[in-house]
């Protein structure tokens, strides 16, 4: 069974500040795990997926994330948030063998204030 | 290349009543999943189709059902029709052996009154 939970149902930040979005993941086998972004009214674009390579993973808007298995954690971040990373985003897990279903987390609504 | 289509866009259905989704994947891809995802949650995967037959069922009651064609494109249906059924649904493709990413379409806001 696989579960993730993302702490904070929104977090809001400064034009040009630090974004640190929170995912902790369970999983009885080796996982996959990924960031989606979802603006509104629109589906889900991958953001970036670890895949059991290197645990530092770069994705798309300068976002990037850090598969910790210590910590069961892989943490999304980005250096300085612009006005358009303002959107939903889904951390997700899934099987590393398998069928390749997507377990999500309920998301973390970013705000960005000018 | 086009990426993953589906229709309709909007659709609003009565209690009890039936409804049917489709979707097309990715060129290239011959896997198919079915997400719900209810406003201010995350997506919920209903099933997966692979070869025209169910892969794999999420926790879902059977009046979900779904069908996979040849050229791969699919659809989802859901009869008797509950209020809580009002979400978006998300189709997403997969291609056999690519790590597992998936490539979703913009989904189908289904209302039912």
């Amino acid at each position: 069974a696989q579960s993730v939970t993302q702490l904070g149902s929104h977090v809001s930040v400064s034009e040009g500040a630090l974004v640190l979005l929170r995912c902790n993941y369970s999983s009885s086998v080796p996982p996959y795990l990924f960031w989606y972004v979802q603006y509104p009214n629109q589906g889900l674009q991958l953001l970036l997926k670890y895949t059991s390579a290197a645990t530092l993973v770069k994705g798309i808007n300068g976002f990037e994330a850090e598969f910790k298995k210590s910590e069961t954690s892989f943490h999304l971040t980005k250096p300085s948030a612009h006005m358009s990373d303002a959107a939903e985003y889904f951390c997700a897990v899934s099987a590393a063998s398998g069928y390749s279903t997507l377990t999500f987390g309920k998301g973390t609504m970013l705000l960005v204030s000018p | 290349d086009a990426g993953v289509t589906q229709s309709p866009t909007h659709l609003i259905k009565t209690r009890g009543q039936q409804v049917t989704l489709r979707c097309s994947p990715k060129s290239g891809h011959d896997t198919v999943s079915w997400y719900q995802q209810a406003l201010g949650q995350g997506p919920q995967f209903i099933f997966q189709y692979y070869e025209e037959e169910e892969r794999q069922r999420g926790n879902f009651p059977d009046r979900f059902s779904g069908h996979q064609f040849p050229n791969y494109s699919s659809e989802l249906n859901v009869n008797a029709l509950l209020l809580g059924d009002s979400a978006l649904y998300l189709c997403a493709s997969t291609l056999r052996g690519s790590s597992y990413e998936q490539y979703f379409g913009p989904g189908t806001r289904l209302t039912v009154t």
